[in-house]
């Protein structure tokens, strides 16, 4: 069975990085992307950006592109997210989702990760 | 970036109500357009995609719809597991975007 398992819960300082990971098990790796999604406290769903587990190709939202970066180690099936120079408003649950029939950001994702909560205090 | 505009933010219903949750792209999205079910605490679960398309093991009872640039997810009969938050997401282009969701309540 296809399951995504991510890191654990992170604090970090206001302008510090975090790095989440998320394993992926039960399916080829490199035949479907994953895309990474936040949901801050109370809200509602934000996409960050995708990445290509077979070529590693990556798309980020124009929001996120000059702090967010993603990456694949396919030794291990797993994918990362960085995310850098953070604030107290990047304070969300992090998602990882796996593309449901597609290596791209043509198809949703039917398979999501637990969730990893990032917690940006002083 | 696209627009999803989604009506109502919340609702109340009783089991075995019909619900009737809209959708609204800012521009064409050429169905392709994805309903989520997420309960507190878990991660979204794909309900629906392609606008109609029902995931595998999801219950005959949800069903989307489209007119013109509105999107529907309808629930044909509330059952008590039904009580969660809904959300439209479009993947036509990047950056895909979601509605505000729905959070639908036992009346």
């Amino acid at each position: 069975q296809v399951d995504l398992v991510q890191s654990g819960a992170e604090v970090k300082r206001p302008g510090a990085s975090v790095k989440v990971s998320c394993k992926a098990s039960g399916y080829t790796f490199t035949n479907y992307g994953i895309n990474w999604v936040r949901q801050a406290p109370g809200q509602g769903l934000e996409w960050l950006g995708w990445i290509s587990a077979y070529n590693g190709n990556t798309i980020y939202a124009q929001k996120f592109q000059d702090r967010v970066y993603i990456t694949t180690d396919t030794s291990t099936s797993t994918a990362f997210m960085e995310l850098r120079s953070l604030r107290s408003d990047d304070t969300a649950v992090y998602f990882c989702a796996r593309g449901r029939d597609c290596d791209s950001t043509r198809c949703p994702s039917n398979y999501w990760g637990q969730g990893t909560l990032v917690t940006v205090s002083s | 970036d696209i627009q999803m505009t989604q009506s109502p933010s919340s609702l109340s219903a009783s089991v075995g109500d019909r619900v009737t949750i809209t959708c609204r792209a800012s521009q064409g999205i050429s169905n392709s357009l994805a309903w989520y079910q997420q309960k507190p605490g878990k991660a979204p679960n794909l309900l629906l995609y392609d606008a109609s398309r029902l995931q595998s093991g999801v219950p005959s009872r949800f069903s989307g719809s489209r007119s013109g640039a509105a999107y529907t997810l309808t629930i044909s009969s509330l059952q008590p597991e039904d009580f969660a938050t809904y959300y439209c997401q479009h993947y036509y282009i990047t950056p895909w975007t979601f509605g505000q969701g729905t959070k639908v309540e036992i009346k």
